[in-house]
């Protein structure tokens, strides 16, 4: 089906694990986002990405690695979850960074105990 | 850099009718509209880009006002679907990225 997927849609982790969340677009869209949305922060923009193989920092990228290796896929690791990473991650696609609507994924809801 | 909104949080009976204000320090290239309900992901409602265009749904209207760097979102005669959280993203130049506001709770009672 067209449009953005994220994989998986819960997860809960222990403290210390790594964790890889998904994020597929089926749209060509070249800009890729993580965002993380805690209560009363709204949106931060974890990594973006503007290409294949290209990719940048945003807000809080500290404790996330990305990597974009094609078009369609945008994966996040924790590379050593903490509870502070406890969060609802958003995944967004555009043709661009600022001129041309975002479109979300659904979410991921990750837990870290 | 954070946009500021206003009002953090409002309640409107159905049909009545509701502005939604974003507003930065810094000179903008564009405004952005989302809304969000709950549980689910934002969806966009509205782009005002400097200059005067607009892109977005038929049935929003938006102000962009360039000399104040300010912009309204203007919910009229209000439904229940209308409620959720609404957020403005600015951005300041065409090659920057969206930056969000903290967002705009509505909730629209029958």
């Amino acid at each position: 089906d067209a449009g953005i997927t994220q994989s998986p849609r819960y997860k809960i982790t222990e403290t210390g694990r790594q964790v890889t969340l998904m994020c597929h677009q089926t749209w060509s869209h070249s800009y890729m986002f993580w965002y993380r949305q805690d209560l009363g922060h709204g949106l931060r923009l974890i990594y973006y990405s503007a290409a294949a193989d290209i990719t940048d920092k945003g807000e809080v990228p500290d404790g996330y690695v990305v990597s974009r290796s094609k078009t369609e896929n945008f994966p996040l690791t924790l590379e050593s979850a903490t509870r502070s990473q406890t969060s609802v991650y958003f995944c967004a696609s555009s043709n661009s960074r600022g001129s041309y609507e975002q479109y979300f994924g659904p979410g991921t809801r990750l837990t870290v105990t | 850099q954070q946009p500021v909104q206003s009002p953090q949080a409002v309640i409107l009976r159905e049909g009545e009718d509701a502005v939604i204000n974003c507003s930065s320090s810094k000179a903008l290239y564009s405004v952005h509209w989302y809304r969000q309900k709950h549980g689910e992901a934002p969806v966009f409602l509205m782009i005002l880009l400097k200059g005067g265009e607009q892109k977005g749904h038929d049935k929003i209207s938006a102000s962009f006002n360039e000399k104040k760097q300010q912009s309204s979102l203007y919910l009229t005669a209000s439904q229940l679907s209308y409620s959720g959280t609404y957020f403005c993203g600015t951005v300041m130049d065409s090659n920057y990225q969206l930056i969000w506001g903290a967002g705009t709770k509505l909730i629209i009672k029958p």
